[in-house]
């Protein structure tokens, strides 16, 4: 089966401006997390969705970052104005019914 | 918040020798997963040990769970080095009966298997 797609693969950017991820997640697979990685440290969860709806975003900056699901499927992540603490890989994740979590390679997000 | 935590933060190894990675939390789980990470890529899942398990095999892995101390061990026997890696522990716990599970992530042991 495909794995979980990602892109951009890496990203730069000024802080104060705008950035989108984009996710692909596993065909069937109803829940969809993003997770935030700094370097060094384990994945942090962001947002966590159950086919279009939101499970968990308590750890999400609402602020800056907004995610959606709208079709239940392909996800978007974005941050807007970014700050140089947002410099980490974005991972995606998806999860089928009883199944461990599948990641895609992130996005590594550089903030100057 | 970090759930888990992993210990050591870092390993350097032989080949041929064996690695134990621990990992403690906090809180009661559902079960309790292992990640591997290579360098610039996802997480990859290794094994899954549930709450009422406590002790799990799979290949040249062994997991062990113990739920009175909230803490697990990853060993790896007979190391390559291609087991290089970054290993994450994960606790699973739910959130409601229609939702997935969360999954909370440690901060992971860097291992390296020296050829």
């Amino acid at each position: 089966e495909a794995g979980v797609a990602q892109s951009p693969r890496y990203k730069i950017i000024e802080k104060r401006q705008s950035v989108a991820f984009w996710c692909n997640p596993i065909s069937g697979h109803a829940t969809l997390y993003w997770y935030q990685q700094i370097l060094g440290q384990g994945p942090k969860l962001l947002i966590q969705f159950q086919n279009n709806g939101v499970v968990d975003d308590s750890q999400l900056p609402k602020d800056r970052f907004s995610a959606e699901r709208l079709k239940g499927v392909d996800s978007t992540l974005k941050i807007q104005p970014a700050k140089l603490e947002d410099s980490a890989v974005y991972l995606c994740a998806s999860r089928g019914q009883n199944s461990p979590l599948h990641f895609g390679n992130g996005t590594r997000l550089t903030v100057t | 918040s970090q759930q888990g935590e992993e210990d050591p933060q870092a390993l350097s190894i032989q080949e041929g020798e064996n690695a134990t990675m621990n990992c403690s939390y906090k809180t009661s789980i559902n079960n309790l997963q292992w990640y591997r990470q290579n360098s610039g890529r996802g997480l990859v899942h290794l094994i899954l040990i549930r709450s009422n398990e406590r002790e799990k095999h799979s290949g040249r892995l062994r997991v062990t769970l113990d739920t009175s101390k909230k803490s697990s061990s990853l060993l790896i026997t007979a190391s390559r080095a291609a087991d290089t890696a970054s290993y994450f522990c994960a606790t699973d716990k739910s959130v409601n009966n229609n939702a997935g599970n969360m999954l909370t992530f440690g901060g992971g042991t860097r291992l390296m298997v020296k050829p």
